[in-house]
């Protein structure tokens, strides 16, 4: 079972460079969100989607763009990298019927933005 | 947006210890509070998802309860071991679906 999976695992970007973070899952599950994390910040929201066609902004959606064309996928874009979108990045996951309960993780996307 | 407090930031403790730790969030517009338990180069994980006021929980040797009317949430470890380490995060949910993570407590049990 491949669950949530996230693509690259690392990436080294230059400032002003755009790229898109991939995030699919297999589990038919609604609601996918995208969380950036940063030493002593824990895990923020940026955008989240509760089903194909519907997004909606998180805590620190500014300088990400996002959509959901299928169930299956929630692609996270950066349109011009800066230093300050250095993170780590982390999509999630759950079946939803008016809850997001439980979020299933991928394993991150390590984003170096020089 | 929900103002999330985990305390203490960091805990250590020696194996066999029991302990607990605290998130607090806004009462108002609340729907659920989820707990995870996060372990250095993993993916977080879900423990515990509770709604009502006064919900228990248990997994084992933790457990979690819940006050909505205060708003706060504990987190118990009983007789912590080696395995448990590990940063334990909240998320209170609120009526549109968006989470908000606390910043995490992060248990070290020392053998």
């Amino acid at each position: 079972n491949a669950g949530v999976t996230q693509t690259p695992k690392f990436q080294v970007l230059k400032t002003g460079q755009s790229m898109t973070l991939q995030c699919a899952q297999d589990m038919n599950h609604e609601y996918m969100s995208w969380y950036r994390q940063d030493p002593g910040m824990g895990l923020r929201l940026i955008h989240y989607s509760v089903g194909a066609g519907i997004t909606d902004q998180g805590e620190v959606p500014n300088g990400y763009n996002v959509s959901r064309s299928t169930t299956e996928d929630f692609p996270l874009r950066l349109l011009s990298a800066a230093p300050s979108q250095t993170s780590v990045y982390f999509c999630a996951s759950s079946y939803t019927s008016g809850t997001a309960w439980p979020q299933h993780f991928g394993d991150g996307t390590r984003l170096s933005i020089l | 947006i929900l103002n999330v407090e985990q305390s203490p930031q960091s805990l250590h403790v020696q194996e066999g210890d029991s302990t607990n730790f605290t998130c607090s969030f806004p009462s108002s517009n609340f729907y659920a509070l989820h707990w995870y338990r996060w372990e250095t180069a993993k993916s977080p994980e879900a423990l515990f998802v509770m709604t009502l006021n006064g919900d228990e929980k248990k997994k084992g040797r933790i457990s979690a309860t819940l006050n909505t009317k205060e708003g706060y949430s504990y987190l118990y470890i009983k007789g912590s071991q080696p395995e448990d380490s590990a940063t334990y995060l909240c998320a209170p949910e609120g009526g549109s679906e968006k989470l908000v993570f606390g910043k995490g407590t992060k248990l070290t049990v020392n053998p």
